[in-house]
């Protein structure tokens, strides 16, 4: 069975472009989590979905961050206008039902020059 | 909120030795779970262990096994006969009520030959 798929897996882009990262989710999983890892903060949750609604967005750092799943097996986040501070390793994961274990997708690592 | 400590930025072991991992949680929810990721140089996030705060046994996979002390709020990661190929990044994490996980700082584990 396939896991997690992301993409890009890698994005160089210069400051200000809109950047969009890609998610498909393990099929069959209810709930989709968007993570951010960097070396000063670690990982962090930005949001995350549960049967596609958006249930707890509040690590979203600011209005430039957006995140959508228009479909159980496909989420989206996009970063418009992106800022060097923005590089980092986004990583998608998804599960099955409270406090079950999520599984990662590879990460996608963003450069913002 | 939920919080997760662990205090060893660096672990060494021998090869085939046993090692154990800190991990110490701090929740208010009465029903929470307990993970490990290990996070290998490529960068993926690879679920290893769970355990529900209900579960009387401690948890094993394999090598793997969780030494879970539920008054003292921890839930250690030990590793046997410890490989080559287990030098990474470790992770404790736990979640909630709110379902998604709170990470610790990691554990950087080196596997000396």
């Amino acid at each position: 069975d396939a896991g997690v798929i992301q993409s890009p897996r890698h994005e160089v882009t210069e400051m200000g472009q809109e950047v969009t990262l890609r998610c498909k989710p393990i099929s069959g999983h209810n709930s989709l989590f968007w993570y951010r890892q960097t070396m000063m903060r670690g990982l962090e949750l930005l949001i995350y979905f549960n049967n596609n609604v958006p249930i707890d967005d509040s690590g979203m750092p600011e209005d430039r961050f957006s995140a959508k799943m228009p479909n159980a097996s496909f989420s989206t986040l996009k970063i418009q206008p992106s800022e060097p501070r923005d590089s980092a390793v986004y990583f998608c994961a998804s599960s099955y039902g409270t406090l079950n274990e999520q599984f990662f997708g590879p990460g996608t690592r963003l450069t913002v020059l | 909120a939920q919080k997760i400590t662990q205090t060893q930025p660096g672990m060494f072991v021998q090869e085939k030795e046993a090692v154990t991992l800190d991990c110490t949680y701090d929740t208010s929810d009465q029903s929470y779970g307990l993970f490990w990721y290990k996070q290998p140089s490529s960068g993926e996030m690879i679920f290893l262990i769970y355990q529900g705060s209900y579960d009387e046994q401690n948890a094993t996979e394999g090598r793997y096994s969780l030494n879970f002390q539920k008054a003292r709020k921890s839930a250690n990661l030990v590793i046997s006969a410890s490989q080559l190929g287990d030098s990474a990044m470790y992770f404790c994490a736990t979640s909630g009520s709110a379902r998604q996980l709170t990470f610790g700082s990691g554990t950087q584990l080196t596997v000396l030959p």
